[in-house]
């Protein structure tokens, strides 16, 4: 499968501990991009990498959110201290410039 | 104001129906804009672009009005299979080329 891929595909939680979700991005796409998607809502955008580069975050990536791409291949989103409005689908994308190709997404349920 | 609004639905259509969705956008700035289709917990997947001389892809045909900031998504015929949720997308007019998302119109149709 040559698709955007995330890991894990769900992930359940106590309020306050840190998770931390990966994407590997379609080989040879140097952008790409994390939503975070809520019930009834589309994803909204929270940051975008250019290779290894952190270019945009949005103002709803918090303080307790931190996300990587150390080698511009795969991606790392952490989120610390977990609180109860952060479940959600987050999703990951990937694109050359073009179309923006998405991942399953990895939902997160904090309980 | 949400920068991509759209009727929520749900559309509940018979087979072969003819749905029509709506959309607007306030950046007039905007340059390209996309529908997506999500179908239940799954990823966004892109459906078709939009020109602006109008683009028709089988049974569906997507129209865009600058000048009213409108775009929309006629479904000819629909199949069961239509049944997904569909959103609308404008490339922000920003740069990097990031995704803005409706909320996304929920399509049924049914036997």
């Amino acid at each position: 499968d040559t698709g955007v891929s995330q890991d894990p595909r769900h992930k359940i939680t106590k309020r306050g501990q840190n998770v931390t979700f990966r994407c590997d991005p379609i080989s040879e796409h140097n952008r790409l991009y994390w939503y975070r998607q809520t019930l009834g809502q589309g994803p909204e955008f929270l940051t975008y990498f250019q290779n290894e580069a952190q270019l945009e975050k949005s103002r709803l990536l918090s303080d307790r959110f931190s996300a990587e791409r150390p080698k511009g291949s795969f991606s790392t989103l952490e989120i610390q201290r977990t609180e109860q409005g952060d479940s959600a689908m987050y999703l990951c994308a990937s694109s050359p410039l073009g179309p923006q190709h998405f991942g399953d997404g990895t939902r997160l349920s904090i309980l | 104001r949400k920068e991509v609004e759209q009727d929520p639905g749900p559309f509940n259509v018979p087979e072969g129906a003819t749905v029509a969705f709506n959309c607007t956008y306030s950046n007039s700035a905007s340059q390209s804009f996309f529908w997506y289709r999500q179908d239940c917990r799954k990823e966004p997947k892109l459906l078709m672009s939009v020109y602006s001389s109008g683009n028709e892809d089988g049974r569906f045909t997507a129209q865009l009005n600058r000048a009213s900031q409108y775009i929309s998504l006629l479904i000819r015929d629909s199949k069961l299979s239509d049944s997904a949720t569909y959103l609308c997308v404008v490339l922000d007019a920003g740069g990097y080329n990031k995704l803005i998302f409706g909320a996304g119109t929920r399509l049924a149709v049914h036997p």
